[in-house]
């Protein structure tokens, strides 16, 4: 993988669903994964902050975890809720590259 | 209090004109940053100053002219405007380095006719 890729581009789920979704990085020269979340209209807000493999973080319903040998992590939401509604970026960092994935897109539908 | 600001947030001028964006943080930061939100939403970062020294110039027009006159402030200057140059520009700092979480200003939307 030489890209920060997310998957899905885009998903809807009904209130109080949980759902994830995945960023894969390249697993070569890891520095540290970040996970925003970015409401339409407002500017990133950073969720987590990642450097070690098999990390794993929890903010409220938001939870996420790390594979750096692998190069992935995956973000989960439980019990999504309207509000939760936004995109979530997920960020490669390194001492000289800070690389965006091209986000994921999620509606949670009441 | 906001802690990254951005002046203006909004921007609209004529191709050929020569533009620029202000940005302050009030955390204390050490490192800032300038991206640009692409047609497709992507972003992309700019540029990243260090207690006010470039550490990142991505490929991007020498047109574009980051000015770092402390800590606080990263301004960018933009020369020859084009169409293309279309676009929201977020202006970010962290403390130390990339690996550290960003706080992003509210974004200028750029709009070149």
């Amino acid at each position: 993988i030489l890209n920060v890729e997310q998957s899905p581009q885009s998903l809807h789920v009904q209130e109080g669903d949980s759902t994830n979704f995945t960023c894969s990085f390249p697993s070569s020269n890891f520095y540290a994964l970040h996970w925003y979340r970015w409401e339409t209209a407002k500017s990133p807000e950073a969720l987590f902050v990642m450097t070690l493999n098999g990390d794993e973080k929890k903010k409220g319903r938001i939870s996420a975890t790390l594979n750096t040998k692998e190069g992935y992590s995956y973000l989960y939401i439980k019990g999504s809720q309207p509000e939760d509604s936004a995109t979530y970026l997920c960020v490669d960092s390194g001492t000289y590259k800070y690389i965006f994935g091209t986000g994921t897109r999620l509606k949670v539908l009441a | 209090d906001t802690a990254v600001s951005q002046t203006p947030k909004y921007l609209v001028t004529q191709m050929g004109n020569d533009k620029s964006i202000k940005c302050e943080q009030n955390l204390g930061h050490d490192t800032m940053y300038w991206y640009k939100q692409d047609s497709k939403k992507f972003l992309k970062i700019m540029f990243s100053y260090n207690n006010k020294e470039l550490i990142i110039n991505e490929t991007v027009p020498n047109r574009f002219s980051p000015k770092s006159p402390d800590k606080a402030h990263l301004n960018l200057h933009i020369n020859s405007l084009e169409l293309g140059d279309s676009a929201v520009y977020f202006c970010a700092s962290s403390h130390g380095t990339l690996g550290n979480e960003q706080f992003f200003g509210p974004g200028t939307r750029l709009t070149v006719l």
